[in-house]
């Protein structure tokens, strides 16, 4: 089925260890994103990725990297997981105007 | 800056009343605007969305949301709530000059009661 691809579904890290989230969609959209969700805080946007080769930080982007690799896949990594970083953490993308698409999502913890 | 309020953090309806989310933005050109349901564990899923045109927008499920740029608020409702409607729901707004960010609301969640 076409739609976004996140990898793991679920994950725990033990403080100060380093781990990559996997994004991939199959729809040809141009533009990727990362959230995560937090109870009482809605979505927030970590980075983006508005084409290939491009990356632009959103409004939480401390502690986090991201690589767009190729069109379609968008990796977020955490290179020292912190307990404030448990979350669960969402990729979706987008064509243009259209409606964005959204993966499964990541259950992340930190311990 | 663009923003979402969304007010009440928790909506609790019986089955077959009205069922209405509160949603007002701040964005300082016409914006586009989304709903979007979330089951638990799963992820998120659009309800409707608003960009141009009608501003009564009919979504899935029989959900409705309406512009209404004079009070900015895109509030969602449903005539008559089931069961299976009890699940979190998002709005958002994104600009349509810089439609690469998504911003979203803090989320309504919604109980039905028997």
């Amino acid at each position: 089925n076409a739609g976004v691809t996140q990898t793991p579904k679920f994950q725990v890290l033990k403080t100060g260890q380093s781990m990559t989230l996997q994004c991939a969609q199959d729809m040809n959209h141009n533009s990727m994103y990362w959230y995560r969700q937090d109870p009482g805080m809605g979505l927030r946007l970590i980075y983006y990725s508005a084409s290939e080769g491009t990356t632009d930080k959103g409004e939480v982007p401390n502690g986090y990297n991201v690589s767009r690799l190729n069109k379609r896949e968008f990796s977020l990594r955490l290179e020292s997981a912190a307990p404030s970083q448990t979350s669960v953490y969402f990729c979706a993308s987008r064509l243009g105007t259209r409606s964005y698409t959204f993966g499964s999502g990541t259950r992340l913890t930190v311990v | 800056a663009q923003s979402v309020t969304q007010l009440g953090s928790h909506v609790s309806v019986s089955e077959g009343a009205l069922v209405l989310l509160r949603c007002n933005y701040s964005s300082s050109v016409p914006p586009y605007l989304f709903w979007y349901v979330q089951y638990p564990n799963q992820g998120l899923q659009l309800l409707l969305k608003y960009t141009t045109g009608a501003t009564l927008v009919k979504g899935i499920n029989g959900f409705e949301a309406e512009f209404k740029k004079s009070e900015t608020s895109f509030h969602l409702t449903k005539p008559s709530a089931h069961m299976s409607d009890a699940a979190e729901y998002f709005c958002a707004v994104s600009d349509p000059g810089n439609t690469d960010k998504l911003i979203f609301g803090t989320g309504t969640r919604l109980q039905v009661f028997p």
